[in-house]
């Protein structure tokens, strides 16, 4: 089974201030993907990231994936309340490419 | 128009009892699953269709039996429903298998009683 750590489990920040998500494993994925849910609603595609090394920008967000293919971060600039929401990311790995999904981030922005 | 939807939106039903959910994708992708989000949030693959066929069954009790009638549609159907049940399932398909882009429907907030 291929897991997947994020961490913080939970991160509440004021507006303006910047914020990193981690998502950490031990195993190799094809590629990574970043969604965030909000409250009632499925969760929806951000990025995906497939090259090791690679950065992507979305943004204020911003998506890095690790060179190993083990790991990826998300980190916000100048979050906004807008931002409030939790976020999954999960990894494919076989050849079916079934996603992994970690636990998730929760974060809350403040006004 | 909606990409994915799933109905009932709510479900709220006593043990015992046979449910189903249905999930229609109009965005023509081949490939449909259906998850179970718990209370902790963590989101876990239940099956995984490609054109009709089962590709992806993981460890799910039984009772649970997805049916798809066309690369559309992919139901789930319950039986004897159970208190650990509750749970919100969604639904999502993607153009190929997982390594692509999944679209999730609005999800199925299931209640067992």
């Amino acid at each position: 089974t291929q897991l997947l750590e994020q961490s913080p489990q939970f991160l509440s920040i004021q507006e303006g201030e910047n914020l990193t998500v981690y998502c950490n494993s031990s195993s190799v994925f094809s590629s990574l993907q970043w969604y965030r849910q909000e409250p009632g609603e499925g969760p929806v595609l951000l990025v995906t990231v497939v090259t090791g090394g690679e950065v992507k920008k979305l943004k204020r967000l911003t998506f890095q994936f690790g060179d190993a293919r083990k790991d990826s971060s998300l980190h916000i600039t100048a979050a906004q309340p807008g931002d409030t929401g939790l976020y999954l990311c999960a990894g494919a790995g076989d050849s079916w490419g079934k996603l992994q999904f970690g636990a998730g981030t929760q974060v809350v922005v403040t006004p | 128009d909606t990409a994915v939807s799933q109905t009932p939106k709510y479900l709220v039903t006593q043990m015992g009892n046979d449910k189903s959910i249905k999930c229609e994708q109009n965005l023509g992708h081949d490939t449909m699953y259906w998850y179970k989000q718990d209370s902790k949030k963590f989101l876990k693959i239940m099956f995984s269709y490609n054109n009709k066929e089962l590709i992806i069954n993981e460890t799910v009790p039984n009772r649970f039996s997805p049916k798809s009638p066309d690369k559309a549609h992919l139901n789930l159907h319950i039986n004897s429903l159970e208190l650990g049940d509750s749970a919100v399932y969604f639904c999502a398909s993607s153009p190929m298998g997982g390594s692509y882009e999944q679209y999730f429907g609005p999800g199925t907030r299931l209640t067992v009683t």
